[in-house]
């Protein structure tokens, strides 16, 4: 059975500063792999989208890495911002695009 | 184009009363999927439509849940008789292609059963 781990589940850091976020996997036979934030009452943004046969994806700020046989996915956060305060989900993503998420990861960037 | 949008935003009722969600994906999208988040817990998948077929239902929590899909738009998930245990946030999400391409999610509906 397929469990996600995330680390820290909380994380608080001054403004400016770089950042990673930690989530694990049990099992490495994933088809892709999800980052999501989430904002207070707010729904789930997806952040990037990592196919299994990548190892890396980048959008802006953003770097996510995946090593399937470690089991491990990292989410890079470049320059810090205040606007980046928000819970950062992590989910495997099975063939049928079924989701299995991570507890969470709770940001603040404090200014 | 508009995204996932779900009604209502939120909705309390007592418990043994009967509560339906709506979803409404992101026009042309044929997957569609139901998750909840109960407190303190994991957003958890619940169910999977490809157009007005179930895919894949494992994550339904008893029959007291019934998803329905009708002609391959909208979709709707009602719980009847609604328990304390059913509250939390359901959310629905849609892709346009399962697996390989992002899910969408919309807002939630956060559910309290009293």
């Amino acid at each position: 059975k397929q469990e996600v781990t995330q680390i820290p589940a909380a994380l608080s850091v001054p403004e400016g500063e770089n950042l990673v976020l930690n989530c694990s996997f049990t099992d490495s036979a994933i088809y892709n792999l999800q980052w999501f934030r989430q904002d207070p009452g707010k729904g789930l943004t997806s952040l990037l989208l990592i196919q299994s046969s990548q190892r890396e994806q980048t959008s802006g700020r953003l770097n996510a890495s995946l090593d399937k046989s470690s089991g491990r996915s990292t989410l890079y956060i470049a320059a810090s911002q205040p606007g980046d305060s928000a819970t950062y989900l992590c989910a495997v993503v099975n063939q049928g695009g079924k989701l299995i998420f991570g507890q969470g990861t709770e940001l603040s960037v404090k200014p | 184009e508009a995204g996932v949008t779900q009604f209502p935003s939120h909705s309390v009722i007592e418990k043994g009363q009967t509560v339906t969600l709506r979803c409404d994906p992101i026009s042309g999208h044929d997957n569609l999927y139901w998750y909840r988040r109960v407190m303190g817990k994991e957003i958890k998948f619940l169910l999977h439509f490809v157009k007005e077929s179930k895919q894949d239902e494992s994550g339904m929590p008893n029959n007291r849940f019934l998803a329905e899909r009708t002609g391959g738009t909208y979709s709707t998930l009602k719980v009847q008789p609604a328990e304390l245990e059913d509250s939390g946030v359901y959310f629905c999400a849609s892709s346009p292609k399962a697996g390989d391409t992002e899910a969408f999610f919309g807002q939630g509906t956060r559910l309290t059963v009293v």
